[in-house]
């Protein structure tokens, strides 16, 4: 149940744009995103439900199409803040699993001045 | 507290013996969720729990591995027999609710390594 992320990896010139794509196999409820610096917690960043909605936080938003099981995470004109690894976390049903998430392999973005 | 608090930091244990980690979530939070992430990858759910209820405990990988949540605020995953495949960063996060409408807190997690 594991999703899957692509690309595995981005490297990027600051003020550039990226797209973070995360597939599941599975009906989806919800999509987390979260950003993980080096030797530190993941960062919750975002949450989509299902409806196909769009959220944005500063220059990072994200969609969700619950039809194709899949989000998107839109980076734009990054920063070097920006640099990290981003994983998707998804959310396959309500019943006893409530709250658990199954994590993508992440995707290394590397943003240079 | 103001974040999620685990520890200890970092544990070594020789192959045999039994290790307790422990997490103290953010006060008031009613999920508690335990995570195993090696290196290069996303965590693996191990169990959670809402309130002092263990609400799945499918993730945990052996009857080595439990967890408990007594009072509902802090948690104690023991592995017992510890192994050298047990090696790995273990991570606890906290939400304040069950449900999709709140993403989860990490903990700066436990290093544990196994000789």
């Amino acid at each position: 149940q594991q999703p899957v992320q692509s690309p595995q990896a981005v490297i990027l010139r600051e003020g550039e744009d990226a797209v973070i794509n995360c597939s599941s196999s599975k009906a989806l409820y919800s999509v987390h995103w979260y950003r993980q610096k080096h030797g530190e917690a993941p960062v919750f960043l975002m949450i989509l439900l299902k409806g196909g909605e769009q959220k944005g936080h500063e220059k990072i938003s994200a969609s969700f199409n619950e039809k194709k099981q899949q989000s998107s995470l839109y980076l734009t004109a990054s920063q070097l803040s920006y640099s990290g690894t981003y994983f998707c976390g998804t959310e396959t049903d309500r019943g006893s699993t409530l709250g658990r998430l199954y994590f993508g392999r992440g995707t290394q973005l590397t943003v240079w001045p | 507290g103001a974040g999620v608090s685990q520890s200890p930091r970092y544990k070594v244990t020789k192959r045999g013996q039994d290790v307790a980690l422990r997490c103290d979530p953010i006060s008031g939070h009613v999920s508690l969720y335990w995570y195993r992430q090696a290196l290069g990858q996303g965590p693996e759910f191990l169990t959670y729990f809402n309130y002092e209820a263990q609400q799945d405990k499918s993730g945990l990988p052996n009857d080595r591995f439990s967890a408990e949540r007594p009072e509902g605020s802090i948690s104690t995953l023991t592995i017992q027999r510890t192994e050298q495949r047990d090696s790995a960063m273990y991570r606890c996060a906290s939400s304040p609710n069950p449900g999709p409408n709140y993403g989860y807190t990490f903990g700066s997690g436990t290093r544990l390594t196994v000789v």
